[in-house]
């Protein structure tokens, strides 16, 4: 079964520091992964994705994480906070077996301070 | 293009009462997906489809039902709502073929329906 574990409820940085929001995969098989962003009484925003080939993506907004397989881990960074950063964060996961079923973690509140 | 469009945006039902969640898409995707987020839960997949016609069971269909008769539209039914049903509910779509190689696997969200049952 899948799986998907964002270890903090709440990551707290001081704009212009790096930021990391955490994540952890369970999937049969190689893993499709994913980071979504939702800002308030929004939806999900697609913000990169990692399929196959090199384990530094980059996405939108200057976020990049890096797929770590050893480590089942897919870590979302951006060397610059910015307060409009501030959202929750969402990591999805997807075996690439063919199906469609796609599993979300728990979310990590992002706040970044002026 | 109006992507995904969700109605209601917000609902109050009465414990036993019905009702179905709209959702309907205008990209012509094969895939689409009903998920209800609860605080401290994340997102939980109700239901999902890769196609007219075919459906399938995510994390948490009990209480639902969806049916796929267009590629459009995609929506969920709540036959006897319950408390426990309180939540946000968001409808998802993705394109499936490889037609499409850099928008596909990438799940576009509607605004979501703000569900309460009493």
């Amino acid at each position: 079964a899948q799986s998907v574990a964002q270890p903090e409820d709440q990551v707290n940085v001081a704009e212009g520091n790096p930021l990391t929001v955490k994540c952890t995969y369970s999937v049969s098989g190689n893993p499709y992964l994913f980071w979504y962003v939702q800002y308030p009484n929004r939806g999900l925003q697609f913000l990169l994705k990692y399929i196959t080939g090199d384990n530094l993506v980059k996405g939108s907004y200057g976020f990049e994480a890096e797929f770590n397989k050893s480590q089942t881990s897919f870590h979302l960074k951006k060397p610059s906070a910015l307060v409009s950063d501030s959202a929750l964060y969402f990591c999805a996961v997807r075996a690439n077996t063919g199906g469609f079923k796609t599993i979300f973690g728990a979310g990590t509140r992002l706040f970044v301070k002026a | 293009n109006a992507g995904v469009t969700q109605t209601p945006k917000f609902q109050v039902l009465k414990t036993g009462q019905s009702m179905t969640l709209q959702c309907a898409q205008d990209m012509n995707h094969e895939y689409m997906s009903w998920y209800r987020q609860d605080p401290g839960m994340g997102l939980r997949l109700i239901h999902y489809s890769v196609g007219a016609g075919i459906t399938d069971q995510g994390e948490v269909p009990n209480g639902y039902n969806v049916s796929r008769s267009t590629t459009e539209d995609f929506p969920l039914r709540l036959l006897s709502a319950a408390p426990s049903q309180t939540s946000v509910y968001f409808c998802a779509s993705s394109y499936r073929t490889g037609s499409h190689p850099l928008a596909k696997n990438i799940q576009y969200f509607g605004a979501g329906t703000r569900l309460s049952v009493l």
